[in-house]
C-alpha cells in the first residue's frame, strides 16, 4: 500500500524549517527520501533502516519510528534550492526489493 | 560513473504502435528497476532486475508491457499495443543489492533521467 505523506504542500521563506511525515500501514524495513525538481529525475536525499541506520546527506536529517511505522524529514534553515516535491519511499512485508511511494509533498521556498 | 541514462528522452507514437526504451544504469549495480510517473503521482513501480533476473512485476502492469535485462547490464522495456492512457514518465533506476535475491531495499536508487512517453 502506498505511504502518506502529510503535509501536501508547504510554503517557507528562506532561513524557516519544515518538517515532512511519511507513513505507512504496513511493517517497515527501510524508508528512502528522493527530491524531484521540476521536469527533472528524483534525487537521493537519505535512507533509513530498521534497526536506526542511517545514510544520506550531511545537512539532510531524518527519523524512523520503527514502532509506528512513520518517518519524518526534518529541512532545517532552508535555502531556494531546497524546492520541489518531495517523496518518501518505503519497502518492506513480502516484497523485498521495491519502494513504493507515497504522492509527494510539494516544497516551496520564497526570498 | 557518468549516472543512468535512458533514451529517447521523449517518444511521441500513436495508439496501437510498439515503443521501446532502453536504460544504461550505472555500471557496477546489480539492481535495476523500472517506475512509471503522471503529473502530480510519486514514481509507481513496474518492474525490476537483479543482474539478469526478473524477480518482480506489478500486478498493475498489463501482459502488453514486457522489460528485459538479458546480460545484466542495459535494460529494455517495450509497450506493445499502446494507449493513451500508458502517456506518462518511464523512469529507470539502478543501485547495489548486498545479499542474495531475498534482500531489502537497503541502497539509494540513483534515477536516470526519464522517457517521456505521449500516445495520440
Amino acid at each position: 500500500q502506498q505511504p502518506v505523506q502529510s503535509p501536501q504542500a508547504v510554503i517557507l521563506r528562506e532561513g524557516e524549517d519544515a518538517v515532512i511525515n511519511c507513513s505507512s500501514s504496513k511493517a517497515l524495513y527501510s524508508v528512502h527520501w528522493y527530491r524531484q525538481k521540476h521536469g527533472e529525475a528524483p534525487v537521493f536525499l537519505m535512507i533509513l533502516l530498521k534497526g536506526g541506520e542511517q545514510k544520506g546527506h550531511e545537512k539532510i536529517s531524518a527519523s524512523f519510528n520503527e514502532k509506528k511505522q512513520q518517518s519524518s524529514l526534518y529541512l532545517t534553515a532552508s535555502q531556494l534550492s531546497y524546492s520541489g516535491t518531495y517523496f518518501c519511499g518505503t519497502a518492506g512485508g513480502t516484497s523485498y526489493g521495491k519502494l513504493t511511494f507515497g504522492q509527494g509533498t510539494i516544497l516551496t521556498v520564497h526570498p | 560513473d557518468t549516472g543512468v541514462s535512458q533514451d529517447p528522452r521523449h517518444k511521441i507514437t500513436k495508439r496501437g504502435q510498439n515503443v521501446t526504451f532502453r536504460c544504461d544504469p550505472i555500471s557496477e549495480h546489480n539492481r535495476l528497476y523500472w517506475y512509471r510517473q503522471t503529473l502530480g503521482q510519486g514514481p509507481e513501480f513496474l518492474t525490476y532486475f537483479q543482474n539478469e533476473a526478473q524477480l518482480e512485476k506489478s500486478r498493475l502492469l498489463s501482459d502488453r508491457f514486457s522489460a528485459e535485462r538479458p546480460k545484466g547490464s542495459f535494460s529494455t522495456l517495450e509497450i506493445q499495443r499502446t494507449e493513451q492512457g500508458d502517456s506518462a514518465m518511464y523512469l529507470c533506476a539502478s543501485s547495489l543489492a548486498s545479499g542474495g535475491l531475498a534482500d531489502f531495499v537497503s541502497y539509494e536508487q540513483y534515477f536516470g533521467p526519464g522517457t517521456r512517453l505521449t500516445v495520440t
